[in-house]
């Protein structure tokens, strides 16, 4: 079966620096969304992207966050100077369809620890 | 606006129990519902959906039923088993918005 695929599993950044977490989602499928998880709690929604522009972001997602699509496989998520209130776990997700009509297929994440 | 609340845990049962995991949400339209479920270490994964009022989605011996009159859809499973050890989550597609939203996750543990 098809799978989302993240690299890295994880990634250890210092407070400032930049860091580019990488996705590569089901090939046939049409939206693509980040989401995070703190500590283990409550999945939060960053951005979700279709026909290459953010459809829709939470107020996580500020200037520091930004999507890309660079080519037809990859999705990316960069954050432009990482804080120490960063560190969670990154889930990439995509669907066939919009997320109201078609459920989400998640990857294992990618633990990102800023010190 | 639209919502997703369900029961606090952590939730301890023995092997063979019964489980119920309640979920409710508030939400404009009839959107489908879901349940997933991350597994230690792993990402969601969707465990059972259901798209309309009365549907009942089911899955590995999980069940959940879609009831617009209370607004609900419970997890449930008959026996449940030391693999079914996990956090699970109710989820809620937003309206209009291209997105779901999560419950807080119900962490599950089946004691042998």
């Amino acid at each position: 079966e098809p799978e989302v695929t993240q690299t890295p599993s994880h990634q250890v950044t210092q407070m400032g620096q930049e860091v580019i977490l990488r996705c590569v989602p089901i090939s046939n499928h049409l939206y693509f969304y980040w989401y995070r998880q703190i500590l283990g709690q409550k999945v939060e929604f960053l951005v979700s992207f279709y026909n290459n522009e953010i459809s829709e972001k939470s107020e996580i997602f500020d200037d520091q966050f930004s999507v890309e699509r660079p080519d037809g496989s990859n999705f990316t998520l960069k954050i432009r100077s990482t804080k120490l209130e960063d560190s969670a776990m990154y889930f990439c997700a995509s669907s066939l369809r919009t997320a109201y009509n078609s459920p989400l297929h998640f990857g294992n994440g990618t633990r990102l620890t800023v010190t | 606006g639209d919502s997703v609340t369900q029961m606090e845990g952590p939730v301890t049962l023995s092997e063979e129990a019964f489980l119920t995991i309640n979920c409710t949400y508030t939400a404009t339209g009839y959107p489908s519902l879901f349940w997933y479920v991350q597994y230690p270490g792993e990402g969601l994964q969707l465990l059972l959906k259901a798209t309309k009022a009365d549907d009942k989605g089911s899955n590995k011996g999980f069940e959940a039923t879609y009831r617009k009159e209370t607004t609900s859809f419970h997890l449930e499973k008959g026996s449940v088993q030391v693999s079914d050890s996990a956090v699970y989550f109710c989820a809620l597609p937003m309206n209009r918005d291209d997105k779901i939203i999560f419950g807080k996750g119900t962490r599950l543990h089946i004691l042998p």
